[in-house]
């Protein structure tokens, strides 16, 4: 079943502007996970951080995660054209499954 | 990375007709691999779970006489669509996690096939 809500469904940005998503969940989770998919093509996994984990970096990106509000975000710094995608958050909950979230729409306007 | 192969990438075939779908790990053993089906603009939806030589483990609400599954390597699954009907048409995406620990935490996903049943 779908277990994270993202927020916004899409968002439009210029080129070197930082893109905020947002990923809200229900249950206890062992991890979550971002994921990147562009249009048509499989997913390309971004960043994981653990429950026992605040926040993290790799890149460009950084992802925090409130236990206590069940939430995560992600952001992406100094957006590039390139970055026009669409981001999923995936929860791995204690029986091992992924599950995703609805995903959000970025488009980074050159 | 770990790789993970589909084939084919696309398929188009006439209603009633039956579709396999191969997910391969290319250089990694995969003991458990994932079917996942999405919709357009919707996010990945978890049809089965297979492990390699034991049945699949299909999610709620997912026909398993209608979706066939089989893993009988450690770098090859199949999903066969039986019976095809135009409601089945989707973009179908595998993943696999590399074995045998339980707890590996990720997944790596194919490029995905996308289904057109006429």
């Amino acid at each position: 079943s779908q277990q994270g809500e993202e927020d916004p469904q899409a968002l439009s940005i210029q080129e070197g502007e930082n893109a905020t998503m947002n990923c809200s969940y229900k249950t206890s989770i062992n991890n979550l996970q971002w994921y990147r998919q562009n249009s048509g093509r499989g997913l390309v996994h971004l960043i994981l951080i653990r429950s026992n984990e605040r926040e993290k970096h790799s890149g460009r990106l950084r992802v925090t995660l409130d236990t206590s509000k069940k939430s995560s975000s992600l952001l992406i710094t100094a957006s590039r054209a390139a970055d026009t995608a669409s981001y999923f958050c995936a929860i791995r909950s204690n029986d091992y499954k992924l599950s995703f979230g609805a995903g959000t729409t970025v488009t980074v306007r050159a | 990375g770990a790789v993970v192969s589909q084939h084919p990438s696309w398929v188009i075939c006439k209603s009633g007709t039956s579709v396999k779908i191969e997910c391969r790990s290319l250089d990694f053993q995969a003991t458990t691999m994932f079917w996942y089906r999405q919709f357009p603009k919707q996010s990945l939806m978890l049809m089965a779970t297979s492990n390699e030589g034991s049945k699949a483990t299909y999610e709620q609400g997912v026909e398993k006489d209608k979706f066939l599954i089989n893993h009988a390597s450690l770098t090859l699954s199949t999903l066969t669509v039986t019976s095809a009907h135009p409601e089945d048409s989707s973009f179908y995406i595998c993943s696999a996690r590399e074995g045998p620990k339980l707890a590996r935490e990720t997944q790596y996903f194919g490029p995905g096939t996308r289904l057109l049943v006429l």
